[in-house]
């Protein structure tokens, strides 16, 4: 079957740096995305991996590696506005997206 | 960028009336469109994949003669809860996909549905 992990939740400190995992078992792979959601909101796109390395887009970085069916999000300098859950999901070998159940990323001051 | 808009934002009804939630491509034409729903605290479930001028396709345990989707243009998809009970309430996402582009889906808003 196809499955996405990630964890639950995760609490960091306000300007800290959070790494959230995702490991995947997908029927063929297209990519993986992120997306960040807030609570009563769509999802909004954030990154999107298809080769083997890292991706950086300002605070974001975003990490795959594909022999290891692995990824992870980066998020640096945190502000109180990244509380969100963060989405991962894998475009499986018919483009059809695979979610994750998403992680609840908490930020304390 | 490409934009999606849904309709209405949030409803309530009646328990056994049906609901109808329109899904508008804005700049784009799309020649598929997803429907989803999402249950407090839980992630994204498939429901079906709408192509234009076809029937839709729904995921294993949906009923398709429940949630009746209409993709009637390349602008606009439409899903109706038929019959609704409490336990449709849910939130339920469309996203669309830029025809060429296989890769990404742009979301609509959502659409809160709370069936009384």
């Amino acid at each position: 079957g196809q499955n996405i992990d990630q964890p639950t939740e995760m609490t960091a400190t306000e300007g800290a740096i959070v790494q959230i995992n995702c490991t995947y078992q997908t029927s063929g792979f297209n990519g993986l995305f992120w997306y960040q959601q807030h609570a009563g909101e769509a999802p909004t796109f954030l990154s999107y991996n298809v080769l083997d390395g890292l991706e950086e887009k300002g605070r974001f970085s975003s990490f795959l590696s594909r022999s290891k069916g692995y990824s992870y999000l980066l998020l640096k300098e945190l502000q109180m506005k990244d509380s969100a859950s963060y989405l991962c999901a894998v475009l499986d070998s018919n483009y059809q997206l695979i979610w994750g159940a998403g992680t609840k990323l908490i930020i304390k001051p | 960028g490409a934009v999606v808009s849904q309709h209405p934002s949030w409803v309530i009804c009646k328990s056994g009336t049906s609901v109808k939630i329109e899904c508008r491509s804005l700049d784009f034409q799309a020649t598929t469109m997803f429907w989803y729903r999402q249950f407090p605290k839980q992630s994204l479930m498939l429901m079906a994949t709408s192509n234009e001028g076809s029937k839709a396709t729904y995921e294993q345990g949906v009923e398709k003669d429940k949630f009746l989707i209409n993709h009637a243009s390349l602008t606009l998809s439409t899903l109706t809860v038929t019959s609704a009970h409490p336990e449709d309430s849910s939130f339920y996402i469309c996203s669309a996909r830029v025809p060429g582009e296989f890769y990404e889906q742009y979301f609509g808003p959502g659409t809160r549905l709370t069936v009384t």
